[in-house]
């Protein structure tokens, strides 16, 4: 099954609203990063962690090697946040495994 | 931020032919790796590459596959021959590290590969 599992699958958020996406990990993840794929397919870089937390504008992302899940939280959310959310983890020594990604729309 | 650039964007073939998948990484990295993302579905691991060598492949990276980056050049993915289910979009990345000190990858627009 998969190792990196992401939830929710899909979302619907209103325009200024706020929500967590989570990653879980059936792995030892000891590296973790975070995507936007845009509609036009597209990956952003949004994070690149070790254990701790980042912040950047309106997004912030925490993860917990420990407990082996992340999060990307999103305050205030704009129009142009919509599109597919995936984290990657890697495990020391193999390589990096996507999550099944969020699917967000923000709506008017 | 540090772009990766992917040639050509579209490619169709004729299941059976060989096609070359051409990624131009970032200029200072040093591993680089090829993806494949079914439409609408995550985004799968192929093979990573560093020194002229295939570090590590997953089971997607079918016999019919193979990489090199010639002197410096474009770093490839060879198909030969496609088959239907290799239609795809294949994404490159590259980072500046890599084995058990990975840094952050960095992808490119992707190559909509369809084998008719």
């Amino acid at each position: 099954g998969d190792k990196v599992k992401q939830s929710p699958s899909a979302l619907s958020l209103q325009e200024g609203t706020n929500s967590a996406l989570r990653c879980n990990f059936s792995i030892a993840a000891t590296t973790v990063q975070w995507f936007l794929q845009n509609p036009r397919g597209s990956l952003i870089n949004l994070f690149y962690l070790v254990p701790g937390t980042k912040e950047n504008g309106r997004l912030k992302s925490t993860f917990n090697s420990k407990e082996s899940y992340s999060t990307l939280h999103i305050r205030d959310a704009q129009l142009e946040d919509s599109g597919t959310y995936f984290c990657a983890a890697e495990e020391s020594g193999t390589y990096q495994r996507f999550g099944t990604g969020t699917k967000l729309q923000v709506v008017p | 931020g540090p772009k990766v650039l992917q040639i050509p964007s579209h490619q169709i073939i004729d299941m059976g032919q060989m096609v070359t998948l051409n990624c131009d990484p970032v200029s200072n990295h040093l591993y680089f790796y090829w993806y494949k993302q079914i439409l609408g579905q995550q985004m799968e691991f192929l093979v990573n590459f560093y020194n002229g060598k295939v570090m590590e492949k997953s089971k997607l990276f079918k016999d019919q596959f193979s990489v090199e980056r010639p002197d410096g050049s474009y770093f490839t993915l060879k198909i030969q021959p496609t088959a239907l289910e290799d239609s795809a979009v294949y994404f490159c990345a590259s980072s500046s590290t890599g084995g058990f000190n990975y840094a952050e990858q960095f992808f490119g627009p992707g190559t909509r590969l369809t084998v008719l």
